[in-house]
């Protein structure tokens, strides 16, 4: 069965500390993987997409890695700020076309 | 970059009547729509997957009497919650993807919160 699972659930630190969010998936085929921000009550807004050539992509504060071998993501960020407070998504595509599937996410709260 | 656009962004209905949510694609063709549901607190999932001037596919478990899907152009899909119940409030999010944008595909719109009374 295709999943996406994350670590953790939901994570609380400091403002300006870094922070490291895990995602494992058993997605096959497999296409590629996005990881995704979203803040409440709004649409996911795309952070990073990896292929599994891809082992690194960043994006500002935001740096994405990806082991297609043991199938498993990260997402860390650096320096973090209060406006990084919401919850991020691994998303992993299949086939060509097909729809993306959804890890539950981690909720993220970013304190001063 | 290409942009989504749904609304309305929040609706409250009475039980037993139907809302309608627009989903269009502002900046490129969306051959594919897909759209999701969202509870609190739990990752998005998937109702139907719809392309251009096809019928909607629906996931397993979705009644498809309930949820109706028309995408009958390009740029424009909408989802129609029929005979709305209080169990049917949730957070409904669209996403468009254009057939030849290959990994950059896929593009959210904002999501809409059902409350239904």
């Amino acid at each position: 069965k295709n999943q996406v699972e994350q670590s953790p659930q939901s994570l609380i630190i400091l403002e300006g500390k870094n922070c490291t969010l895990q995602c494992n998936y058993t997605v096959s085929p497999f296409s590629n993987l996005r990881w995704y921000k979203q803040d409440t009550g709004r649409g996911p807004v795309s952070l990073t997409i990896m292929t599994f050539s891809e082992n690194t992509k960043s994006n500002g504060r935001y740096t994405a890695t990806l082991d297609a071998d043991t199938k498993q993501s990260s997402l860390h960020i650096t320096a973090s700020q209060l406006s990084d407070s919401a919850s991020y998504i691994c998303v992993v595509g299949g086939q060509a076309g097909t729809a993306l599937i959804f890890g539950k996410g981690t909720t993220l709260s970013v304190s001063s | 970059g290409a942009v989504v656009s749904q609304h309305p962004s929040w609706v409250i209905c009475k039980s037993g009547t139907s809302v309608k949510i627009e989903c269009r694609s502002l900046d490129f063709q969306a051959t594919t729509m897909f759209w999701y549901r969202q509870f609190p607190k739990q990752s998005l999932m998937l109702m139907a997957t719809s392309n251009e001037g096809s019928k909607a596919t629906y996931e397993q478990g979705v009644e498809k009497d309930k949820f109706l899907i028309n995408h009958a152009s390009l740029t424009l899909s909408t989802l129609t919650v029929t005979s709305a119940h209080p169990e049917d409030s949730s957070f409904y999010i669209c996403s468009a993807r254009e057939g030849d944008r290959g990994l950059i595909g896929y593009t959210f719109g904002s999501g809409t919160r059902l409350t239904v009374v």
